[in-house]
């Protein structure tokens, strides 16, 4: 019983480069989430999807993009790494009507960025 | 503006002891509040939601309270134990839209020593 599995969990990019991070989930959720944590910042909101073919901004969304790769899987993409993008790089996901669930969050990505 | 703060911004028990960590929100209009734990390297685990109509909920040792009308909300933890050493995360979750808008706190360390 995985939940939230993202891969990588950690990685180092020199500025410029482009990456992809994964996250798949297994417990049938409608809507999924990208967050990035900072220190001493709260987890900010990237990018989320509401249901499968669905994405929409969130809070930080520049020098991002995402793909719904299906029900499962959402994708972000770093299409070149800036160094303030250096982060710990979170995805969730939740069922549909989020009101009254909690969200499920996989371990993160620690993403450096020279 | 939608904040929420969190107080205090880091603590130091003694094991056996116990706690309260406060939540100070201005989200409106209002749909739930939640408490996460977030183990060091982890991500964040869903621990009590309370709607605008509960005022208090239980999940073991942890006691969560809301006063919906002064916007605060706090957390009790009774007879500490070493694994509650984590960053505790007020969440609040507005109702201006669907999916549900939701607002991070900082987080309050919290460090239980034997």
């Amino acid at each position: 019983n995985a939940g939230v599995t993202q891969t990588p969990k950690f990685q180092v990019l020199k500025t410029g480069q482009s990456m992809t991070l994964q996250c798949a989930q297994d417990m049938n959720h409608n809507s999924m989430y990208w967050y990035r944590q900072d220190p001493g910042m709260g987890l900010r909101l990237i990018y989320y999807s509401a249901s499968e073919g669905t994405t929409d901004k969130g809070e930080v969304p520049n020098g991002y993009n995402v793909s719904r790769l299906n029900k499962r899987e959402f994708s972000l993409r770093l299409e070149s790494a800036a160094p303030s993008q250096t982060s710990v790089y979170f995805c969730a996901s939740s069922p549909p009507r989020i009101s009254n669930q909690p969200q499920h969050f996989g371990d993160g990505t620690r993403l450096s960025i020279l | 503006k939608n904040q929420v703060e969190q107080s205090p911004q880091s603590l130091i028990i003694l094991e056996g002891k116990n706690c309260t960590l406060q939540c100070n929100y201005t989200v409106s209009p209002f749909s739930n509040l939640r408490w996460y734990k977030q183990d060091t390297g982890r991500g964040p685990v869903s621990l009590t939601i309370m709607t605008f109509s509960e005022n208090t909920k239980s999940n073991g040792r942890y006691t969560a309270t809301l006063d919906a009308d002064t916007k605060q909300s706090s957390l009790h933890i009774t007879a500490s134990q070493l694994s509650d050493s984590a960053s505790y995360i007020c969440v609040v979750s507005d109702r201006g839209s669907t999916l549900g808008r939701l607002y991070f706190g900082r987080g309050t360390q919290l460090t239980v020593w034997p």
